[in-house]
């Protein structure tokens, strides 16, 4: 199967800081990038779609402008959580899909602890 | 809308029974699904697809089914196994639309010695 890695896959912050969470698809260029969170035992929940070089679409709900999303090259997506507060814990989750067929896979995660 | 949903939210099962989980969806125009496999603490992990136009697909051990009239999907485990235990997602897709891929509620397959 595809290779996706995601770093960090834990992190814990500060409520008010910062988190850079970083996908990459390490065998195949990602031109879609999903990204998903999930809160404990609950399903995941579709954030937001970037497509490579463009602004990311973003999911009914989701706020944009704490969710910053960056699809700038076809290996490498971040997510950024700015001005973190504790609800905003939860483990995030990318998918990047191509024309590989590799559509189904997803990244480990990035569990995110907002203190 | 969308909306894929789970009959039963645990399973728990005998080792070497079978295992049957269920998933219900709504969206008439979705022809894609997919199961997941999720582990504590990780990603999901691909088990098995199926299009709309099949109706059963097998893989190793694990077998789906699509009932397209009552919008049924159903992943069939044989021999469960330990390693089964995890929680199973059913997802879907309307494939000529994207690539987006949405999840139902999940079901927690716990596995009795």
């Amino acid at each position: 199967g595809a290779v996706v890695s995601q770093h960090p896959s834990w992190v814990i912050c500060k409520s008010g800081t910062s988190v850079k969470i970083e996908c990459r698809s390490l065998d195949f260029q990602a031109t879609t990038m999903f990204w998903y969170r999930q809160f404990p035992k609950q399903s995941l929940m579709l954030m937001a779609t970037s497509n490579e070089g463009s602004k990311a679409t973003y999911e009914q709900g989701v706020e944009k402008d704490k969710f910053l999303i960056n699809h700038a090259s076809l290996t490498l997506s971040t997510l950024t959580v700015t001005s973190a507060h504790p609800e905003d814990s939860s483990f995030y989750i990318c998918r990047p899909t191509g024309t590989s067929g590799y559509e189904q896979y997803f990244g480990p995660g990035t569990r995110l602890t907002v203190t | 809308g969308e909306n894929v949903g789970l009959h039963l939210p645990t399973l728990s099962v005998q080792e070497g029974d079978n295992s049957i989980i269920n998933c219900a969806y709504s969206n008439s125009a979705s022809d894609y699904f997919i199961w997941y496999k999720q582990e504590s603490g990780k990603g999901p992990q691909f088990i098995i697809d199926i299009r709309s136009n099949m109706d059963k697909r097998q893989g190793q051990r694990v077998t789906v089914l699509l009932n397209k009239t009552v919008k049924h999907l159903s992943l069939q485990i044989a021999a469960t196994q330990p390693g089964d235990s995890a929680v199973y997602f059913c997802a879907e897709n309307i494939a000529k639309r994207d690539d987006k891929i949405i999840f139902g509620k999940g079901t927690r397959l716990h596995i009795l010695p």
